[in-house]
């Protein structure tokens, strides 16, 4: 049973408007939630993160919104561009880190059209 | 620092031959964790070490996989014997703490023909 869900697999978006990738999760253990970004052939790497406690967090472009009740969560993108062209893992981790580390989802291909 | 190091980068081997990933994590980093990516499956989480114990392997798939961490620089993970369906992308990750941000390695890409 996936814990963490990325439903839509890919997603098409036109350069400089706003990409919003969604993420799902059951766990009501989760507390703390992280956005990767993978190239082909890289490994992902760390883009934004959010605990919690809040329900925004905001980087540069990027925003993270959480809806605890919901138990949802949603990275924004505005402008998009196409260096964002990657896929997008969605991660969640336990209250004090737990026993499994971080659980990822299986990731969401972002498209940016030109 | 050079980041999370993963050698080799691609391997393609004979069904029932033994392979063997290597990584070297970001010094200082206390947790190393060993993931694999498929399509049907995405990242999961096979193995984690704090301090070069192994401290969850309950994602290990089954007893033809093993992992280890003699020291705090290098870990393994071996398959042993493989399988066609073992074919997958393995990533290395550390970090700091456990829930602090995960550093990936590039990557090694497993095909097992």
């Amino acid at each position: 049973d996936q814990q963490v869900k990325q439903n839509s697999p890919s997603l098409s978006v036109q350069e400089g408007r706003i990409s919003i990738l969604n993420c799902d999760y059951t766990n009501s253990m989760f507390d703390y939630f992280l956005w990767y970004k993978k190239y082909p052939a890289e490994g992902p790497t760390f883009l934004i993160s959010i605990s919690s406690i809040k329900d925004k967090n905001e980087d540069g472009r990027f925003t993270v919104f959480l809806n605890k009740s919901a138990k949802h969560l949603s990275l924004h993108i505005v402008p998009s561009q196409p260096g964002d062209s990657a896929v997008y893992f969605c991660a969640a981790s336990p209250v004090g880190g737990g026993a499994d580390g971080l659980t990822f989802g299986k990731g969401t291909h972002l498209i940016i059209q030109p | 620092d050079a980041g999370v190091i993963q050698s080799p980068r691609h391997e393609v081997t004979e069904m029932g031959q033994e392979v063997t990933l290597r990584c070297k994590p970001i010094s200082g980093h206390d947790y190393l964790f060993w993931y694999r990516q498929t399509m049907m499956r995405g990242l999961e989480l096979l193995i984690y070490f704090n301090n070069n114990v192994p401290i969850d392997d309950s994602g290990m798939p089954e007893d033809r996989f093993s992992a280890k961490m003699p020291n705090a620089s290098f870990s393994t993970l071996k398959i042993q014997p493989s399988e066609p369906r073992d074919s997958a992308v393995y990533f290395c990750a550390s970090s700091l703490e456990i829930q602090e941000t995960q550093y990936f390695g590039p990557g090694t890409r497993l095909l097992v023909l």
